[in-house]
């Protein structure tokens, strides 16, 4: 069975930083890129960017790049989202989710991380 | 600009069957496309990717209540024999060289 865990809820403060986790199991690791994805309230499902954990090759939307770092590592079939000087707006549930490589769709997801950012 | 227009809700008897819609912008009519569930307090669920043709590949475990079709730069998600647990949000995605895009979703309502 495939399954993306993600690490647990977190509570920040603005200009704090933050790393999040997503472990792949049940499928090759580095046969399938990981996505990550934020949702809100105002902007419904956002793609970030996506890592190839085969090379730890990564393409970042214009909208986060600068924001975010991923890393991967294969060793235990992870990948990590890090993200710097939070924001309240970074407030969301954050998804990693894997595709196949180019042209393809994300057909697993993680079941989220819930990211408050509040002084 | 690739854009993914989906209408914000939608309702249907438990039973009957509903279509949900996704349009793809201009100049984008002939991409493939992927719908995805998502219940409340739930990680989404990958349901199936749908070309142009209206081809469909459905992911693991999807009900055969569930099939796509397509016309145009419209693409259709038919839901039959509606249950209540089939009440969800309803994503579609799309993808190009280092784009990905989804639409806003539409609120599926069983009554």
């Amino acid at each position: 069975e495939v399954l993306l865990v993600q690490s647990g809820a977190e509570v920040k403060k603005p200009g704090e930083s933050l790393r999040i986790s997503c472990k792949g199991s049940g499928y090759s690791f580095t046969n399938y890129w990981i996505s990550w994805v934020r949702q809100t309230p105002g902007k419904g499902l956002e793609w970030m960017g996506r890592i190839d954990p085969s090379d730890s090759y990564t393409s970042y939307s214009p909208s986060f790049r600068g924001h975010v770092t991923f890393s991967a590592d294969t060793s235990i079939s992870t990948t990590y989202l890090q993200l710097s000087s939070l924001k309240a707006s970074d407030s969301g549930i954050y998804y990693c989710a894997r595709a196949g490589g180019n042209g393809s769709p994300f057909d697993y997801w993680g079941q989220g991380t819930q990211v408050t950012v509040s002084s | 600009q690739l854009v993914l227009t989906q209408s914000p809700s939608a309702s249907a008897s438990l039973g009957a069957s509903v279509k949900l819609t996704c349009t793809l912008s201009s100049g984008h009519s002939s991409y493939d496309i992927a719908w995805h569930q998502q219940k409340p307090e739930k990680g989404p669920r990958y349901l199936m990717r749908l070309n142009g043709e209206g081809t469909h590949t459905k992911g693991d475990g999807i009900p055969d209540r569930f099939s796509g079709s397509s016309s145009g730069a419209e693409r259709y998600l038919t839901i039959s024999s509606l249950q209540s647990e089939d009440e969800a949000d309803y994503y579609c995605q799309t993808w190009g060289t280092g784009i990905v895009v989804f639409g806003g979703g539409t609120k599926l309502t069983v009554l």
